[in-house]
């Protein structure tokens, strides 16, 4: 079965760290692209990162130099580094595999894990 | 950067209606345009892709349609777990999947 969970969530001082996990399972995470999404209580989507099948590393605005996202192919494993911390940081957090019809150049998330919750505060 | 705006940001409907949905882009995106579907508490829905390709297990009654800037999501007869907040999102860059706002559709 396809399957995305993460972890990793947690109450965190702001300035703080964090490390986000989302396992896969079913498909090979270096073969896709992947990506973050959050959710602050209340809101929208909100599209944080993604890393290309190749390593490219892309981030929205809001969190580039602060946030990094990596893979650890033997553990078939995506992360989210978060470093200085905000209250504005604070959501649900999801992790998605991102599908290509390759020929095409369209891309969609079509698996998502169910979110882990960060929440920034003193 | 590419912005999306959608609308309504809220309506309300009855089982049995017909619903739609637009989305805006503020550059032409061509046909690079993703529709979701979110329940309270749980993960994004994958609905729709490439503007209008249905994603496999998703009913029938969801379609989408458009291409540019002008994109629509229309659900040809509401049922019951349909009530939910419905996304766009593009992918014409890659660099920057931007979703919209996101248009929460409730019980009439």
């Amino acid at each position: 079965e396809v399957q995305l969970v993460e972890s990793g969530g947690g109450l965190v001082q702001p300035g703080g760290s964090l490390r986000l996990s989302c396992a896969a399972s079913g498909f090979t995470v270096s073969s896709n692209y992947m990506s973050w999404v959050r959710q602050a209580p209340g809101k929208g989507l909100e599209w944080v990162s993604v890393i290309y099948s190749g390593g490219s590393t892309y981030y929205a605005d809001s969190v580039k130099g602060r946030f990094t996202i990596s893979r650890d192919n033997s553990k078939n494993t995506l992360y989210l580094q978060m470093n200085s911390l905000r209250a504005e940081d604070t959501a649900v957090y999801y992790c998605a595999r991102v599908t290509t019809v390759t020929t095409l150049h369209y891309y969609y998330m079509d698996v998502w894990g169910k979110g882990t919750t960060v929440t920034v505060s003193s | 950067d590419i912005q999306m705006t959608q609308s309504p940001s809220s309506l309300s409907a009855s089982v049995g209606d017909r619903v739609t949905i637009t989305c805006r882009a503020s550059q032409s995106i061509s046909s690079y345009l993703n529709w979701y579907q979110q329940k309270p508490g749980k993960a994004p829905k994958l609905l729709i892709y490439a503007a209008s390709s249905l994603q496999s297990g998703v009913p029938s009654r969801f379609s989408g349609s458009g291409s540019g800037t002008d994109f629509t999501l229309t659900i040809s007869s509401l049922q019951p777990e349909d009530f939910a907040t419905y996304y766009c999102q593009q992918s014409y860059s890659t660099l920057l999947f931007t979703f919209g706002p996101g248009t929460k559709v409730d019980i009439k």
